[in-house]
């Protein structure tokens, strides 16, 4: 099993540009969330998908769409690149959800290192 | 007041010793609680879930503390490769959007 992947690893966009970022995994999982990741600060939620076709906003949204077509993939879009794009992003997913569970483990990908010029 | 606030660190330990650092979280409805490690460069993995009772993992220990709203993780035993950031995290209201730390960098020297 691959668990979490990521592509592409490293991007550097122009201002204005656009791209999406694509998350597959392959544990069967029902949640799936994006994250950016900007030094000194804790991991901010984007957006968040909790089953195949619903999506739905998180902490930092504006900018950013995403996509859930198949349960097994999760894609972000960014329309017009800004340099405040510039980030790490996570992928995660995770089974499910239960207060306190065991299920609620999230898993990561590897990241995606942008550069907004 | 940020969500869920620890110490940046760093915390530079001697190998073999134990070392502790504390989280504090703002919102007492939350009710799940984490520490996830990550290596410098790579993606979060999950350390230990912190339970009300408090659990322990080999060297590694988690206490709850709700009334006073933080949680703690200890390590015994300190090795070159518990070197890493720690991040808490705390699961949003009763949903499951998690707050993540900023993290606590610790770094082991032999």
């Amino acid at each position: 099993n691959a668990g979490v992947t990521q592509t592409p690893k490293f991007r550097v966009l122009k201002t204005g540009q656009s791209m999406t970022l694509l998350c597959a995994q392959d544990m069967n999982h029902e949640y799936m969330y994006w994250y950016r990741q900007d030094p000194g600060m804790g991991l901010r939620l984007i957006h968040y998908s909790v089953g195949e076709g619903t999506t739905a906003k998180g902490e930092v949204p504006d900018g950013y769409n995403v996509s859930r077509l198949k349960k097994q993939n999760f894609l972000l879009g960014l329309e017009s690149a800004a340099p405040s794009q510039t980030s790490v992003y996570f992928c995660a997913s995770s089974y499910s959800w239960q207060r306190g569970g065991a299920y609620n483990e999230q898993f990561f990908g590897p990241g995606t290192r942008l550069t907004v010029l | 007041r940020k969500e869920v606030e620890q110490d940046p660190g760093p915390f530079n330990v001697p190998e073999g010793a134990t070392v502790a650092f504390n989280c504090t979280y703002s919102n007492s409805a939350s009710q799940s609680f984490f520490w996830y490690r990550q290596d410098c460069r790579k993606e979060p993995k999950l350390l230990m879930s912190v339970y009300s009772s408090g659990n322990e993992d080999g060297r590694f220990t988690a206490q709850l503390n709700r009334a006073s709203q933080y949680i703690s993780l200890l390590i015994r035993d300190s090795k070159l490769s518990d070197s890493a950031t720690y991040l808490c995290v705390v699961n949003k209201n009763s949903n499951y959007q998690l707050i993540w730390g900023a993290g606590t960098k610790l770094i082991i020297k032999p």
